[in-house]
């Protein structure tokens, strides 16, 4: 069975730093690795999604990279602001053996950036 | 298009009442999932179907829970009859596809069963 953890469970910065928040799964064979994140009370807005062939996205200041083979994806947030609060959460989705797609989330990084 | 629309956006009802939480997809979109998230499990798909068809229920908790989709814009998640457990917020999502496409998630459906 699949498992995600992500680490740290809450992070507290000063705006303006850069920050790398982590993904860890169990099984390698996925199939993508989703980044999310959600604001108090609300939805989920995906940021990135990496294929299991590629190696990295980047949109604006959000760079995600996976190692599939260590069964781990990276979350690096750059000039961090009080706007990028919020929770992010990683979410797998098993490869071709794996049967269905349920995708498997970890618990969450609470993000506060504070001015 | 307005995203993922689900209704209501609170809910509190008392303990073995039926309710009934709706959504409406993406047009276009084939895909539909249902997920609970709580603080003790975090975030749990329930149920997801695709072109209206339930594909895998693995993950509905018991049988008070059950979920239909009648046609391509419209499903409905029902529990009957709730109990104080069931309390949580209730997401669903749609995609367009189900290899190397997005999720996109509505608001969610704050629960609570007193």
């Amino acid at each position: 069975k699949q498992e995600v953890t992500q680490i740290p469970a809450a992070l507290s910065v000063p705006e303006g730093e850069n920050l790398v928040l982590n993904c860890s799964f169990t099984d390698s064979a996925i199939y993508n690795l989703q980044w999310f994140r959600q604001d108090p009370g609300k939805g989920l807005t995906s940021l990135l999604l990496i294929q299991s062939s590629q190696r990295e996205q980047t949109s604006g200041r959000l760079n995600a990279s996976l190692d599939k083979s260590s069964g781990r994806s990276t979350l690096y947030i750059a000039a961090s602001q009080p706007g990028d609060s919020a929770t992010y959460l990683c979410a797998v989705r098993p490869g071709p053996s794996g049967g269905s797609y349920i995708p498997t989330f970890g618990r969450g990084t609470s993000l506060i950036v504070h001015p | 298009d307005a995203g993922v629309i689900q209704s209501p956006r609170h809910e509190v009802t008392e303990m073995g009442q039926e309710v009934t939480l709706r959504c409406k997809p993406i047009s276009g979109h084939d895909y539909l999932f249902w997920y609970r998230q709580t603080m003790m499990r975090g975030l749990e798909l329930l149920i997801y179907f695709n072109n209206n068809v339930p594909i895998d229920d693995s993950g509905m908790p018991e049988d008070r829970f059950s979920a239909k989709m009648p046609n391509a814009s419209f499903s409905t998640l029902k529990i009957q009859p709730s109990e104080p457990r069931d309390s949580a917020v209730y997401f669903c999502a749609s995609s367009p596809g189900n290899s190397n496409t997005e999720a996109f998630f509505g608001q969610g459906t704050r629960l609570t069963v007193v």
